[in-house]
């Protein structure tokens, strides 16, 4: 399967913890987004690379959040001191890159449901 | 803020008959604009997208219109199939910006 992989697919873990997910994109997609989706409601924006830079961060990724793309490959996403309302699907997705923020067809993968209790 | 929208959350048809799903959006900056499905327990999945500067372009079995003078965007499925059920979103895009905005859906049963 050469589609967008994300691991894991789902997370149950304590209010205050941290979890970290993994996100494989299209092995010759440049570009990389993170979305959290909540029940019954469209994905959001939350940040997006190009290679390995960060080109952009949605208000709604706070300081407890934080995405890297070392090698501009794999990305993961961290968040600290989970709280309940972290609880959401959070979506990856890759797309070839164009001219800076052109827009490119995107490819989204499974998702990490995540349940913070 | 601007936001994409949907106008109707829910939407039931028979098998065989065409299905129209809408789409209001509110920023006319935006330059493209796209359709998703998603199926229970997977990501939204590409269907079909059109340039602002078109106003329909037909897929396989679907076809996306978008009328600018009143910022609507319409999905139209032919002969819809059990298998078209699903929630579809609209999202659009802005020039220079790599992201989507998605609305919220419209969850479309196919009843056989």
């Amino acid at each position: 399967d050469t589609g967008v992989s994300q691991n894991p697919r789902h997370k149950i873990t304590k209010r205050g913890q941290n979890v970290t997910f993994r996100c494989d994109p299209i092995s010759e997609h440049n570009r990389l987004y993170w979305y959290r989706q909540t029940l019954g409601q469209g994905p959001e924006f939350l940040t997006y690379f190009q290679n390995e830079a960060q080109l952009e961060k949605s208000r709604l990724l706070s300081d407890r959040f934080s995405a890297e793309r070392p090698k501009g490959s794999f990305s993961t996403l961290e968040i600290q001191r989970t709280e309940q309302g972290d609880s959401a699907m959070y979506l990856c997705a890759s797309s070839a890159g164009g001219g800076l923020g052109s827009y490119n067809e995107q490819f989204f993968g499974p998702g990490t449901r995540l349940t913070v209790l | 803020g601007e936001s994409v929208g949907l106008h109707l959350p829910t939407l039931s048809v028979q098998e065989g008959d065409n299905s129209i799903i809408n789409c209001a959006y509110s920023n006319s900056a935006s330059d493209y604009f796209i359709w998703y499905k998603q199926e229970s327990g997977k990501g939204p999945q590409f269907i079909i997208d059109i340039r602002s500067n078109m106003d329909k372009r037909q897929g396989q079995r679907v076809t996306v219109l978008l009328n600018k003078t009143v910022k609507h965007l319409s999905l139209q499925i032919a002969a819809t199939q059990p298998g078209d059920s699903a929630v579809y979103f609209c999202a659009e895009n802005m020039p220079n910006a790599g992201k989507s905005t998605f609305g919220d859906g419209t969850t479309l049963t196919v009843k056989p």
